[in-house]
């Protein structure tokens, strides 16, 4: 299966500020989304993006498959944005099981 | 329409002991998949199941296993409880090849 990875890390941020957030994978995809865990452990779907670019909101995301690259850029940042970020990619050529990376935690203070 | 549920959402096992964790798939979706995820790290990936048979499985022990039912379903079962599979388990399910949902997750504590 493929790797993916991750950066930065840890991002803090005070409130308004812009953010842009990287995962990197190791083969080609099919299937690549950007998930925001809450406090209580749930995952909420932000995109499903194989290819191209998305906007939600303040979110968006952009995906160059041909780099096997993803990144969620977040603008204007709330303090209810704070939480752990996490890409995925598929575990197989068919199927919706996913590789994660190991997230992104994000602060985001008054 | 419901989301994916989960159950029970808290557990309190012994070591030694033996668990069973329940999936109910979005209503329509075929394709089933377990991920356990530990303090501070990723979910990773343990079972494929579609349309009842398992199609993938990640790098865990023979002490975890899983099923589907005919009505997409899913169990995963732990035996042989140690106090690292202590976890989040969380259950996704969608169509073959598109976008996955999950569950709320079961929080799994082994003393």
């Amino acid at each position: 299966g493929i790797q993916v990875e991750q950066s930065p890390p840890d991002l803090i941020l005070q409130e308004g500020a812009n953010s842009t957030l990287r995962c990197n994978f190791s083969d080609s995809v099919n299937n690549l989304q950007w998930f925001h865990q809450n406090p209580w452990g749930q995952l909420i779907n932000l995109f499903y993006i194989p290819s191209g670019t998305k906007q939600n909101g303040r979110l968006s995301a952009t995906t160059v498959a041909t780099e096997r690259y993803s990144l969620l850029y977040i603008s204007s940042s709330q303090t209810t944005d704070s939480g752990v970020y996490f890409c995925a990619g598929p575990a197989y050529a068919a199927g919706t099981a996913l590789i994660f990376g190991k997230g992104t935690t994000l602060s985001v203070s008054s | 329409d419901a989301g994916v549920t989960q159950s029970p959402t808290h557990l309190i096992k012994t070591r030694g002991q033996h668990v069973t964790l329940r999936c109910s798939p979005i209503s329509g979706h075929k394709s089933v998949s377990w991920y356990q995820q530990v303090l501070g790290q990723g979910p990773q990936f343990i079972f494929q199941y579609y349309e009842k048979e398992e199609r993938g499985r990640g790098n865990f022990p023979d002490r975890f296993s899983a099923r589907q039912f005919p009505n997409y379903s899913s169990e995963l079962n732990v035996n042989a409880l140690l106090l690292g599979d202590s976890a989040l388990y969380l259950c996704a399910s969608g169509f073959s090849n598109t976008e996955a949902f999950f569950g709320q997750g079961t929080r799994l504590t082994v003393v």
